[in-house]
This record gives structure tokens, C-alpha cells and sequence, in this order.
């Protein structure tokens, strides 16, 4: 079973400035898609970005950005310019066509945004 | 507007009395699911179904059933054999890889 691991259980950023989130996974597969959720206090869970492993290239969304290290098999999560609005719990996740795209999910960073 | 509805938002049993969890979906998903999430830990998937009259189980699936009658609905019922059934269930649909949509949850306390 594939696993998904985010060493970081709580982070810490000021107002503008830039936090990094690590995952780390493991698979034997070489198709896959990796997710990073966002679940503030309202606990709905909301897309933040994805990334196709078959992609070379980086995932952007606006300010959240991955570092995808296929062979490393790490996807880790920048948040550039920090807004009090990104405090939530951060959750990675993996999926592949094997369980039917569910998503195996970390057990998340709760991240911290001080003014 | 397109969503996937969970109710109720709270629900309160008494041990030993079965519980179903409603989740309906207006997006033409294929594709349903339904995770746990406890304190601490991350979300784990119960069951998911890709079609209708189709489902297979997840990794917490002992005390739980579900049913796939029609593509829209998706509904768990937990069971008096489930031992720690009190948490936070959500229940998300996707059509292929995309990434999947879920619901606002539903609150389940059993005392």
C-alpha cells in the first residue's frame, strides 16, 4: 500500500513571508497524481494544487507552488507572501488508477500565520 | 449550482443503534467516496464506488456498508459493529483523475 508521509505536524510563518510543507510518499508506481488539500476551521476540504507525475514540470497556482522530486519521491508545497487566510491544516495526498483515484492522504501540517 | 450535499451536518446515536449518512452528488460524477477523519490523523478512505450497483472497500472498511443505486447517491451506514464509530465522515465524488470534490462533512457522535 502506497504511503504518504508529511513529518511536519504544525508550521509557523509570518504575515508575507514564505513556508515550505514536505511530503514525502511512497510507491512502486511510475503514473500517478499527487494533491495538496487545504481544510481550514470550517473542515471543508479545498484543492490547492495537483501535479502529474508523468510531468516534469513544476505545478503553479498563484502563490502555492510544488517542488516535485520524482526519484526522491517528494512534493513539497511553497506558500509564497503568507496570508492569515492560509491558516488551515495542509494535507498531501497520492492516487493512482489501482484504487480507483482515491486519495491516500498524510496525516497534514497544521500551519500557523502570525501577523 | 453543482455540489455534493452531506446530511445532517450533526448527528447524534445511542451505542448499539445503526446510522445511515446521506451523500448526494448534481455533478455526473462517476465516481464516489467516503472518508473518516479522526483527531490527529489524516483522512482514511472507507469505501469508494466507481459505478453504480459497484463498490469495493477501502482501509477502514469493517463496520461500515454502503449502497450504489444510483449515480447521484451514495449513502454509509454505520453499524453497532463498528467499536469507535464517533468522528468527522466525508464523502467526495471525481470523474477519472481529477482531483475529487467533497462534501462539508458530517459530525457523528455516539454515546
Amino acid at each position: 500500500a502506497q504511503t504518504v508521509t508529511q513529518s511536519q505536524p504544525e508550521m509557523s510563518v509570518q504575515e508575507a513571508e514564505t513556508v515550505t510543507l514536505s511530503c514525502t510518499y511512497d510507491t512502486s508506481e511510475s503514473d500517478y497524481y499527487l494533491f495538496w488539500y487545504k481544510q481550514p476551521p470550517s473542515r471543508q476540504m479545498i484543492l490547492v494544487i495537483r501535479q502529474e507525475a508523468y510531468k516534469q514540470q513544476n505545478a503553479t497556482e498563484n502563490r502555492f507552488s510544488v517542488n516535485f522530486q520524482k526519484a526522491a519521491k517528494s512534493f513539497s508545497l511553497k506558500i509564497s507572501d503568507s496570508q492569515l487566510g492560509d491558516a488551515a491544516m495542509y494535507f498531501c495526498a497520492y492516487s493512482h488508477l489501482n484504487s480507483g483515484y482515491a486519495l491516500n492522504f498524510g496525516k497534514g501540517t497544521s500551519l500557523l500565520v502570525t501577523p | 449550482d453543482g455540489g455534493i450535499t452531506q446530511s445532517p451536518k450533526y448527528l447524534f446515536r445511542k451505542e448499539g443503534q445503526n446510522v445511515t449518512l446521506s451523500c448526494e452528488q448534481n455533478l455526473n460524477h462517476d465516481a464516489m467516496y467516503w472518508y473518516r477523519q479522526d483527531p490527529g490523523q489524516g483522512l482514511r478512505l472507507i469505501y469508494y464506488s466507481q459505478i453504480v450497483n459497484d463498490f469495493q472497500k477501502g482501509d477502514i472498511a469493517e463496520g461500515y456498508s454502503v449502497s450504489r443505486e444510483k449515480k447521484e447517491s451514495f449513502p454509509l451506514t454505520v453499524t453497532s459493529a463498528q467499536k469507535n464509530p464517533t468522528a468527522f465522515y466525508l464523502c467526495a465524488s471525481s470523474v477519472g483523475p481529477g482531483a475529487l470534490h467533497f462534501g462539508n462533512g458530517t459530525r457523528l457522535t455516539v454515546t
